[in-house]
């Protein structure tokens, strides 16, 4: 079992939805969370950073941790065809610089 | 503010070539890290750099492969000789401290699509 679970789609919405992307993890002593988006031919570019449980929302992103069930989401309101690229959860433990990454969603917004 | 700045965007060359990469960190960063993104494997470490001394080079997956930071601002990766099992996306990231205390988060650069025929 890996250790950072991330379903890689593709993901099809059409524009306007919220859309829900997820990765569970079984490294309880995960505490750093992060989102990134990757386009095309691009490196990944940090959307959310997060420590522990709870919500951070900025703008049109939501970050979501469930550590109960090591469970983390990111929700896009109102999605917009310029959100399609491939989006990356990253997770650390305190006191190390690995991250350990999903393998990516990549998500098709339709207009 | 400039980001992570990678050099060259595309290279391609022939197998048994030597390679290097060019890595230019955000500035004030002390962590550095070089990634290769495959589509079999995703984004795999291939060794970290704190304060300019290599931390952790495990993920270097062969003597083929070296890395330098002779400062702040400029790492290498250099790959020689190369052979077409290194053709891949490389990509660079910094960070302001990693380690006990902190854990910044990782910058990209737009990464080295490299290609060994």
């Amino acid at each position: 079992q890996k250790e950072v679970e991330q379903d890689p789609g593709p993901l099809s919405v059409p524009e306007g939805a919220i859309v829900s992307l997820n990765c569970t993890y079984s490294n309880s002593a995960f505490q750093y969370f992060m989102w990134y988006r990757q386009y095309s031919r691009k490196g990944p570019e940090l959307l959310m950073y997060t420590y522990s449980s709870g919500n951070k929302e900025d703008g049109r992103f939501t970050a979501q941790v469930d550590k109960s069930s090591k469970y983390i989401s990111l929700f896009i309101r109102d999605s917009q065809p310029s959100d399609s690229a491939t989006y990356l959860c990253a997770m650390s433990a305190p006191g190390t610089y690995k991250y350990i990454f999903g393998t990516g969603t990549r998500l098709k917004v339709l207009a | 503010d400039a980001g992570v700045i990678q050099s060259p965007r595309h290279e391609v060359t022939e197998m048994g070539q030597e390679v290097t990469l060019r890595c230019k960190p955000i500035s004030g960063h002390n962590s550095l890290f070089w990634y290769r993104q495959t589509m079999m494997r995703g984004l795999e470490l291939l060794i970290y750099f704190n304060n300019n001394v290599p931390i952790d080079d495990s993920g270097m997956p062969e003597d083929r492969f070296s890395a330098k930071m002779p400062n702040a601002s400029f790492s290498t990766l250099k790959i020689q000789p190369s052979e077409p099992r290194d053709s891949a996306v490389y990509f660079c990231a910094s960070s302001l401290g990693q380690g006990r205390n902190s854990n910044q988060p990782q910058h990209f650069g737009d990464g080295t699509r490299l290609s060994i025929l």
